[in-house]
């Protein structure tokens, strides 16, 4: 069953604005991983957070994670047209090596 | 220097066919799985093998079997095509990285095959 669900389901914004999408899970987690897919192509990892980490920074990408949300935001600093994608949180429960996906968040930035 | 490829990168059939997908990973990793990802862009995953050996086998028609060679190689056969197959499959891998909470491992993933059943 699906367990992130990304909000909003689509961003439209300017070049240089910051972007942020949220993730919200139902169940205990053990790391949430935030993925970028541009269109027709296949996902590239971002950043992933455990959960004993709060927040966690990659270049432009600002994660953080509350347990006892079970939420995660996503911001994406200075955004660029390239940045234009849909983002996807996925979390891994356990030790399994399985990753269950949200809905994604289109993100648009116009130039 | 391709690190997940797939191929075909499109395939279109029709109803009752039988098709394969094939993957290979050249990153060394001993994780391959398939994901479906359906026409709203949900993303499902579907199989999974770490070193050759079936580990996530997901609710899936059984007319989906998955083949795995080799640890590069995990190839996807479809048997008895419907409409409903219709969709983006994604092959990815991962390294397993043990950490003190468990398994930690990013994807890697091939750039996708978009079936079309007719």
């Amino acid at each position: 069953s699906q367990q992130g669900e990304e909000d909003p389901q689509a961003l439209s914004i300017q070049e240089g604005e910051n972007a942020t999408m949220n993730c919200s899970y139902k169940t205990s987690i053990n790391n949430l991983q935030w993925y970028r897919q541009n269109s027709g192509r296949g996902l590239v990892h971002l950043i992933l957070i455990r959960s004993n980490e709060r927040e966690k920074h990659s270049g432009r990408l600002r994660v953080t994670l509350d347990t006892s949300k079970k939420s995660s935001s996503l911001l994406i600093t200075a955004s660029r047209a390239a940045d234009t994608a849909s983002y996807f949180c996925a979390t891994v429960r356990g030790s399994n090596y399985k990753l269950t996906f949200g809905k994604g968040t289109l993100l648009t930035v116009n130039p | 220097d391709t690190a997940v490829s797939q191929t075909p990168k499109y395939l279109v059939t029709q109803m009752g066919n039988d098709k394969s997908i094939k993957c290979e990973q050249n990153l060394g990793h001993d994780t391959m799985y398939w994901y479906k990802q359906d026409s709203k862009k949900f993303l499902k995953i579907m199989f999974s093998y770490n070193n050759k050996e079936l580990i996530i086998n997901e609710t899936v028609p059984n007319r989906f079997s998955p083949k795995s060679p080799d640890k590069a190689h995990l190839n996807l056969h479809i048997n008895s095509l419907e409409l409903g197959d219709s969709a983006v499959y994604f092959c990815a891998s991962s390294p397993v990285t043990s950490g003190t909470s468990g398994s930690m491992y990013e994807q890697y993933f091939g750039p996708g095959t978009r079936l079309t059943v007719t």
